[in-house]
């Protein structure tokens, strides 16, 4: 079946400090990239949606500025947390879409902690 | 807004019970129902989905009940065990849209 690699499970930076999370779809080719924030007990939150070789398109009330994704290939989307704080401390999922309309697969996750 | 209402919050069986989770949507123009467990720290894992034109899909002990007049759809566990102890979202999506409509989840926990 469809398999998404996500890295890296969990990360733990410094305030101001930049990180880069990585979502791969390892055995088909993803059209669309979805990524999601879920903080504890919740459900998940769109945050943008990217198909590859063009810009993300950002939810409501997400700074593209400090959330800067890149779709440079059929494969790869990466979630780049610029500036991060505190608040930006959560649980990082991505979710990639081949051709297949409905078929979506989700990563793993990353653990994202900012002391 | 929510699109997707999700019902209980949490629910507790028995092994051996009967574990059922309830949704609801507002919008018709949704076509595909999928259901998500979520285990701590992992990302979702598609577990069983249905379109509108069925009324019931089995998949062993996971059956999708729906019912399209009243724009409901429920999961329901038979003869739970204590490793299906995870967070459950339904989820709804239209064929000619690209984004999924999470429910806000059930934390289910089966005791032994």
């Amino acid at each position: 079946g469809a398999v998404v690699s996500q890295h890296p499970s969990w990360v733990i930076c410094k305030s101001g400090t930049s990180v880069k999370i990585e979502c791969r779809s390892l055995d088909f080719q993803a059209t669309t990239m979805f990524w999601y924030r879920q903080f504890p007990k919740q459900s998940l939150m769109l945050m943008a949606t990217s198909n590859e070789g063009s810009k993300a398109t950002y939810e409501q009330g997400v700074e593209k500025d400090k959330f800067l994704i890149n779709h440079a290939s059929l494969t790869l989307s990466t979630l780049t947390v610029t500036s991060a704080h505190p608040e930006d401390s959560s649980f990082y999922i991505c979710s990639a879409r081949g051709d297949a309309s409905y078929g979506y697969t989700f990563g793993s996750g990353t653990r994202l902690t900012v002391v | 807004q929510q699109q997707v209402k999700q019902s209980p919050q949490s629910l507790i069986v028995q092994k051996g019970g009967i574990s059922i989770i309830n949704c609801a949507y507002e919008n018709t123009a949704f076509d595909y129902f999928p259901w998500y467990q979520q285990f701590p720290g992992k990302g979702p894992a598609l577990l069983i989905a249905i379109r509108p034109d069925v009324s019931e899909k089995k998949e062993g002990r996971f059956t999708i009940s729906f019912n399209k007049s009243a724009k409901q759809f429920s999961l329901h566990i038979m003869d739970s065990q204590p490793g299906d102890s995870a967070t459950y979202f339904c989820a709804a999506i239209r064929s000619s849209g690209d984004k999924l409509t999470f429910g806000t989840g059930t934390r289910l926990a089966v005791r032994p």
